[in-house]
């Protein structure tokens, strides 16, 4: 079953501007992964954040997570064209083995 | 290059044909994994591989057989699919469980069925 849900279901803003996509998720966790996934490509990894943890960091991208409201967000500063593409998140609510992903949101920068 | 390769990147069968899917990663990685990706449904799990044993099949129809047969490759068999099973499928690897560490896929193969 579902476990993470992104929102929005898609964004559209302007080269420059930060993007903020969010993640709700059900049950207790122990990560939670953001991905990215450019059209026709596999899913590429982003940021693992650990649920003892509340912000996190690499280059461009931030991701927090707020296990009292069992919601993540990624924020994407200065935007770029390159940065066009899906993001998921993922926890592993449902088992060590198990990385459900959510429907994701399609990013679309505009130059 | 993302260290996982899948074969072939498309794949056109009718629903009678028999045809395998394969995946191949250099990372060292102890888990692989099955997903299937239907346009605007979230990934599914289909089969989870851990040192070489299978540990998890998510329901999925006896017409999917996955095989293992050692640490670096990974097999989707197909026969007699329906056209509902026209995706992109996607194989990917982890040092350890899911959960723990960071997946690395590959591109997929777009199968459709005719």
């Amino acid at each position: 079953s579902q476990q993470g849900e992104e929102d929005p279901q898609a964004l559209s803003i302007q080269e420059g501007e930060n993007a903020t996509m969010n993640c709700s998720y059900k049950t207790s966790i122990n990560n939670l992964q953001w991905y990215r996934q450019n059209s026709g490509r596999g899913l590429v990894h982003l940021i693992l954040i650990r649920s003892n943890e509340r912000e996190k960091h690499s280059g461009r991208l931030r991701v927090t997570l707020d296990t009292s409201k069992k919601s993540s967000s990624l924020l994407i500063t200065a935007s770029r064209a390159a940065d066009t593409a899906s993001y998921f998140c993922a926890t592993d609510g449902q088992g060590a083995q198990k990385l459900v992903f959510g429907q994701g949101t399609r990013l679309t920068i505009n130059p | 290059e993302t260290g996982v390769t899948q074969t072939p990147r498309h794949l056109v069968m009718g629903m009678t044909n028999k045809k395998s899917l394969k995946c191949e990663q250099h990372l060292g990685h102890n888990a692989m994994y099955w997903y299937k990706q239907s346009a605007k449904k979230p990934l599914e799990l289909m089969f989870v591989y851990s040192l070489e044993e299978r540990v998890e099949n998510n329901s999925v129809p006896s017409r999917f057989s996955p095989e293992c047969p050692n640490s670096s490759h990974l097999f989707l068999h197909l026969h007699t699919l329906q056209p509902e099973d026209s995706a992109l499928y996607l194989c990917a690897s982890s040092p350890q469980g899911a959960g723990n560490s960071p997946l690395h896929f590959g591109n997929g193969t777009r199968l459709t069925v005719t």
